[in-house]
Formats: structure tokens, sequence, C-alpha cells
């Protein structure tokens, strides 16, 4: 059972559009939410990270938003361009349990094209 | 550089041989994970380990086994492989935990 739900799976934009992808969890106690980002051949690398006391993120195009009440979250890419293609995983972690594990979504291959 | 090292990148193996992945890091971190990653699934926790001596199963550690002896060192024991832990496998560690994780290049493994 994914303990962190990621849609969509796959997601075709034009250079210079928005990617959306969006995560929803059911564990109150997560209180960490990063994104990866993984290009082929490589290991996922932190992109952004957001706790539950703001709602939005923003960090040069990348921008998380953040719904408490909905537990969800999700990122958006402006300017979306071709080098922003790749598989995006979102994660959360109960940061104040033993162990604080970080668990992640099933991942969003995203292609940008030019 | 910062990094984590993991070996080897690719490995065909047969059914029920004993095999070891390797993983290093150079950051003095305390907390290494092992996940391994499968189309639709995304990155599932097999073992993690909070400091030298001190390992815990994470979500999916049947048929794995792990050590940590060594602060820097955090391999990956498969002691009978079977054809279902054919997977994408990435070691990582961080500072604190779920924090900032920094991942290996991933081991490829097969198992036939």
């Amino acid at each position: 059972q994914q303990q962190v739900k990621q849609s969509p799976q796959s997601l075709i934009v034009q250079k210079g559009g928005i990617s959306i992808i969006n995560c929803a969890y059911e564990n109150t106690a997560f209180d960490y939410f990063p994104w990866y980002q993984q290009f082929p051949g490589k290991g996922p690398a932190l992109l952004i990270a957001i706790r539950p006391d703001v709602s939005e993120k923003k960090e040069g195009r990348f921008t998380i938003s953040f719904n408490k009440s909905a537990k969800q979250f999700s990122l958006h890419i402006m300017d979306s361009q071709p080098g922003d293609s790749a598989t995006y995983f979102c994660a959360a972690s109960p940061s104040m349990e033993y162990g604080n594990k970080l668990v992640f979504g099933a991942g969003t291959i995203l292609r940008v094209k030019s | 550089e910062a990094q984590v090292t993991q070996n080897p990148r690719y490995l065909i193996t047969v059914t029920g041989k004993k095999l070891t992945v390797t993983c290093s890091q150079n950051m003095n971190h305390e907390y290494m994970s092992w996940y391994r990653q499968d189309p639709g699934l995304g990155l599932r926790q097999i073992y993690y380990s909070m400091n030298v001596e001190v390992t815990d199963k994470g979500d999916v550690p049947e048929g794995y086994k792990v050590s940590r002896k060594e602060k820097r060192n955090f391999p990956l024991i498969l002691e009978s492989p079977s054809p279902n832990q054919t997977s994408l496998y990435f070691c990582a560690s961080s500072l604190q935990g779920y924090y900032g994780y920094t991942f290996g290049s991933g081991t490829r493994l097969t198992v036939v």
C-alpha cells in the first residue's frame, strides 16, 4: 500500500509551459515533504522541500504548494525546459518518529517537448 | 567531492548465489539507507542504519541483510538471491535521517 500517492504517472509538457505533479498522504505524522529529481542513470537528488507550517515554498522555477487540511502537496515547474525532463518523486517523513523514514511516491516521468 | 559510491553499477547473477553490493560515503553521515526502485512502485526502503552497529528494517527487508561496522560503509547482502530481487538499488546517506539524502548512482541487479 502506497503511503504517498503520486499522480500523474507520466506528463508531457510543451517548452515554456507549467508542469504540475500532485501527491497525497494519509499519515498525519508526516511533517517533512521533499521532492527529488532523477535523471536517467543517476540517483535521485533533492530538489526542494517544505514543512507544513508554510503553504508554499518557491525556489527559482520550482514551487511546492501544500494543503495541510486536504493532506495534499504539489510541485509546480514554471517555464518548463527540456532540461527538466526527468523522473520526479515526492516523499514524506515523520521526522519525530524513531527511524524517521523517508517514504516515496511512485514517481512521475516528465518530458518537456521543445 | 562529497559522494555516495556504490559498486558494482551492473550485476547479473544466478538464483541462489550470494552477493554483496557495497556502499561507501565520504561525508561523515550517521544515517545510511538502502532503497530499491521498481517501475510503478517508486523507491521502497529495505534497511536503514542510524549509526555504527545500529540497523533496522525498512518496508521490504525480506531476503536482504545489512551490516554497519564502520561509519562510512553500509553493504547490502543477498544471501540467496531470487528473480523477484531483480531491481535497481540505491544507497543513500544523510546527516540527519530523513533530511537531505544524498543518493549513490545505483546498482542494476538482474537475477536469472
